[in-house]
């Protein structure tokens, strides 16, 4: 059973400072998804990365993804209360179409 | 271009009943996965379609079952409801098998409550 630890679950930070989440796994992905959710709907895709070592950037937001792709990361530089929401992480392996979620970190930006 | 709807958005079933969710995903998705989502256990893989064939499946009972039509719209069924199976049923569709690297989009999910 693939597993992805994401840490950490509860983060609350004052606006405009830096934060960075964590995705770990001891199983290899082929690819993996960053998501983020808000309270009664469903999970909003941020970026998906396939390649280990690659970098990507969406405005403020910094993803990596680990060089054996067991890993990556998530970097908010200036966060904004607009950023507050649940950031979840999901792995795909294969050819088979399912993700393996993360437990989610609750990030909350305080004006 | 429209989202992906989950019909219908909250409902109330009694320990026993059955219950049917509804998905249809983005025009030109033909495959279709579901996950449920609960505080305890975050969101699991239920099943996914493709081309009206299960490609995969999680790991949960029988009582849950799905299928998908020609027209690539989705559902779900659970039988013989319990209480641990209130949860956010999530819908979510992808234009294709394989293409990893575009990710899925999902619906705003089925509030199930069980009584």
């Amino acid at each position: 059973t693939q597993l992805l630890e994401q840490s950490p679950q509860f983060l609350s930070i004052q606006e405009g400072e830096n934060l960075t989440v964590y995705c770990n796994s001891s199983s290899v992905f082929s690819s993996l998804q960053w998501y983020r959710q808000e309270p009664g709907e469903g999970p909003v895709l941020l970026v998906t990365v396939v390649t280990g070592g690659e970098v990507k950037k969406l405005k403020r937001l910094t993803f990596q993804f680990g060089d054996a792709r067991k890993d990556s990361s998530l970097h908010i530089t200036a966060a904004q209360t607009g950023d507050t929401g649940l950031y979840l992480c999901a792995g795909e392996s294969g050819s088979a179409r399912q993700l393996t979620f993360g437990s989610g970190t609750q990030l909350t930006v305080l004006p | 271009k429209a989202g992906v709807t989950q019909t219908p958005r909250y409902l109330i079933k009694t320990r026993g009943q059955q219950v049917t969710l509804s998905c249809s995903p983005i025009s030109g998705h033909r495959s279709v996965s579901w996950y449920q989502q609960t505080p305890g256990q975050g969101l699991q893989f239920l099943f996914e379609y493709f081309s009206e064939t299960q490609r995969n499946k999680g790991n949960f009972p029988g009582r849950f079952s799905g299928r998908q039509f020609s027209n690539s719209r989705s559902e779900m069924n659970v039988s013989t409801l319990e209480l641990g199976d209130s949860a956010l049923y999530l819908c979510a569709s992808s234009p294709w098998l394989g293409g990893q690297d575009y990710g899925y989009t999902f619906g705003s999910g089925t509030r199930l409550t069980v009584v």
